[in-house]
């Protein structure tokens, strides 16, 4: 079965980064786009970016750029997530998800909290 | 960017009730348009898809429908597991975006 598996809960200082991974499995990895996915406290869902595996192709939103970067490696279907200069504002639930149409997957979720 | 606009933004229902939110997007999506459930410390799951079709396994008291702007969820009748944040989201463009959720609570 189709399984999105996330990195375990991190605690960052401000201005720091994080890297969370996303290992898939039981699906042809290179064949679906990853996106990312967070949500604040009490809040709801933003959508951060993804990449097209067998292309390493990426598409940013807005309001992260220069400071995200989403990455894969199809020898391990693993995916990644990684965000620097973190600020209070960027705790929050990190999900990475197939998302679109039928196919539709997402991981346990990676609380990130940053706190000085 | 596309916003979506869901409404209400919380409402009050009792077991066996019929249940409708709707989500409007600022521009034409086609049928580009999902709906997720969220239950406290969970991930989203999926409920539909293309605004119309269910996703394998989801009940068939979930509908949806629309088409360009406007759309519907709709659950024929409500279920204690129901009880749950409901969001929409447009995948027609970059960068997706979701609206901002409807709590459905016991009455």
């Amino acid at each position: 079965q189709v399984q999105l598996v996330q990195s375990g809960a991190e605690v960052k200082k401000p201005g720091a980064s994080v890297k969370v991974s996303c290992k898939a499995s039981g699906y042809s990895f290179i064949s679906y786009y990853m996106h990312w996915v967070r949500q604040a406290p009490g809040q709801g869902l933003e959508w951060m970016g993804t990449i097209y595996p067998s292309a390493a192709a990426t598409t940013y939103a807005q309001n992260f750029q220069g400071r995200l970067a989403v990455t894969s490696d199809t020898s391990t279907s693993t995916g990644y997530m990684e965000l620097t200069g973190l600020t209070s504002d960027d705790t929050a639930v990190y999900y990475c998800a197939t998302l679109g149409g039928a196919f539709d997957y997402w991981g346990q979720g990676t609380l990130v909290t940053v706190s000085s | 960017d596309i916003q979506m606009t869901q409404s209400p933004s919380s409402l009050s229902a009792s077991v066996g009730d019929r249940v409708t939110i709707t989500c409007r997007a600022s521009q034409g999506i086609s049928n580009y348009l999902a709906w997720f459930q969220q239950k406290p410390g969970k991930a989203p799951r999926s409920l539909i898809y293309a605004a119309s079709r269910l996703q394998s396994g989801v009940p068939s008291r979930f509908s949806g429908s629309g088409s360009g702007r406007d759309f519907t969820l709709t659950i024929s009748s409500l279920q204690p597991e129901d009880f749950a944040t409901y969001y929409c989201q447009h995948y027609a463009a970059y960068p997706y975006t979701f609206g901002q959720g409807t709590k459905v609570e016991i009455k």
